[in-house]
């Protein structure tokens, strides 16, 4: 089946960082989608992604859709405490199912 | 707008037991699906309604099953449950039907469900 490589799986960086995270596939998605889970909560949308080369961008988050079709990076520029969580990424394959396969998740933590 | 609102937020059952879980999706959204998130496998899709039909199912066992009503809420239900099936379920709505259009999911925040 399909398999996304997220990385890395965690990371710590100051208050004010820039930070990167990406994943990678064996397959091609047609669709990339970013997300933030917070403890106790259901991941949040942060960024869809729909075109190949397509670079979108919400505030301080910036997302990719390789043109192979089978990366997506994300990019948090001067991060915040509020920032702190799992970052998931998730690829789609448009046809008749809108079955999401979804990263191991990045864990951000942001000091202080 | 209310978003996805999932209920029970907590349960607590024994093995061999079943439970019902409930979805709402937002309002106007007609395709919902589930996910199971656990530390070891992470997410992973459980199935997809559209229409009061099931139009996709992911590799699970059969005591597994959910169904949709007319007014697009959701249920899912467990059957013989194992300690294994401790999980948070997750529900999510999409605005279009499977297959048509760009219209990203939009998760609620899940249903905490502990198999003692």
């Amino acid at each position: 089946g399909q398999q996304l490589n997220q990385s890395p799986q965690s990371m710590f960086i100051q208050e004010g960082e820039d930070v990167s995270m990406n994943c990678t596939s064996s397959s091609i998605f047609n669709t990339w989608l970013w997300y933030k889970q917070d403890p106790g909560e259901g991941p949040v949308l942060l960024i869809a992604l729909y075109k190949a080369g397509e670079l979108t961008s919400n505030g301080r988050l910036t997302a990719q859709f390789g043109i192979t079709r089978k990366d997506s990076f994300l990019n948090i520029s001067a991060s915040i405490p509020s920032d702190v969580g799992i970052y998931f990424c998730a690829g789609q394959l448009r046809g008749s199912a809108r079955q999401l396969t979804f990263g191991s998740g990045t864990q951000l933590t942001v000091l202080p | 707008k209310a978003g996805v609102t999932q209920t029970p937020r907590y349960l607590i059952k024994t093995r061999g037991q079943q439970v019902t879980l409930s979805c709402s999706p937002i309002s106007g959204h007609r395709s919902v699906s589930w996910y199971q998130q656990t530390p070891g496998q992470g997410l992973q899709f459980l199935f997809e309604y559209f229409s009061e039909t099931q139009r996709n199912k992911g590799n699970f066992p059969g005591r597994f099953s959910g169904r949709q009503f007319s007014n697009s809420r959701s249920e899912m239900n467990v059957s013989t449950l194992e300690l294994g099936d401790s999980a948070l379920y997750l529900c999510a709505s999409s605005l279009a039907p499977p297959g048509q259009g760009d219209s990203p999911l939009h998760f609620g925040n899940g249903t905490r469900l502990t198999v003692t």
